[in-house]
């Protein structure tokens, strides 16, 4: 069963910190890996994408990587701020006959001053 | 980039009503989605919108419950009919360009079912 997991469920950290959320992902047959930021009563908004032939995609202070062996990616933010407090979603794209796409649970991750 | 418009952004309703939710791309797209969010929960999709024809709908979503129009390339909508309280949710229209290399989200609505 094609399935993508998030840890953790909720992250709370200080505004200046880093942090890294976690995505496993069990999908077949793989065809790339996004990170979206979802903030409160909004759409997903696109971070990064990754296929399978790469290992990392930075935007900003948000850097993904993805480790296609093992079937994880992180996605690490640098130098955290008060507006990075948001759902992060991970989303793994399927392609077998149709089109797929994946959705984890989500990262809610909260920023204090 | 697309640039999604969706509206209502927000609605608050009367069970057994029915509310229609409009999404309009800025540009041609080749896949248009409805997914549905319940509260804390992640992203359902409801049904893939197929330009001039009956929409894909997934395992537990019928068309007479979320009947889906998709007239041309860059304009949908999705109806929640008969409404309870347990459609409270937040109903997203995402769309996909050419080989779905992006995928791209409104804003989302936000329905409320009294």
């Amino acid at each position: 069963k094609n399935q993508v997991e998030q840890s953790p469920q909720s992250l709370i950290i200080l505004e200046g910190k880093n942090c890294t959320l976690q995505c496993n992902y069990t999908v077949s047959p793989f065809s790339n890996l996004r990170w979206y930021k979802q903030d409160t009563g909004r759409g997903p908004v696109s971070l990064t994408i990754m296929t399978f032939s790469e290992n990392t995609k930075s935007n900003g202070r948000y850097t993904a990587t993805l480790d296609a062996d093992t079937k994880q990616s992180s996605l690490h933010i640098t130098a955290s701020q008060l507006s990075d407090s948001a759902s992060y979603i991970c989303v793994v794209s399927v392609t077998s006959g149709t089109y797929k796409y994946i959705f984890g649970t989500g990262t809610r991750l909260k920023v204090l001053a | 980039s697309a640039v999604i418009s969706q509206k209502p952004s927000r609605d608050i309703c009367q069970r057994g009503t029915s509310l229609t939710i409009q999404c309009q791309v800025d540009s041609q797209v080749t896949m248009m989605f409805w997914y549905r969010q319940q509260p804390g929960q992640s992203l359902t999709l409801i049904a893939t919108a197929n330009q001039g024809s009956e929409a894909t709908y997934e395992s537990g979503f019928v068309i007479d419950k979320f009947p889906i129009s998709r007239p041309n390339l860059t304009f949908s909508t999705l109806t929640v009919s008969n409404m309870s309280p347990e459609d409270s949710s937040i109903y997203l229209c995402s769309v996909g360009t050419v080989l779905n290399e992006k995928l791209f989200f409104g804003s989302g609505t936000q329905l409320s079912v009294l």
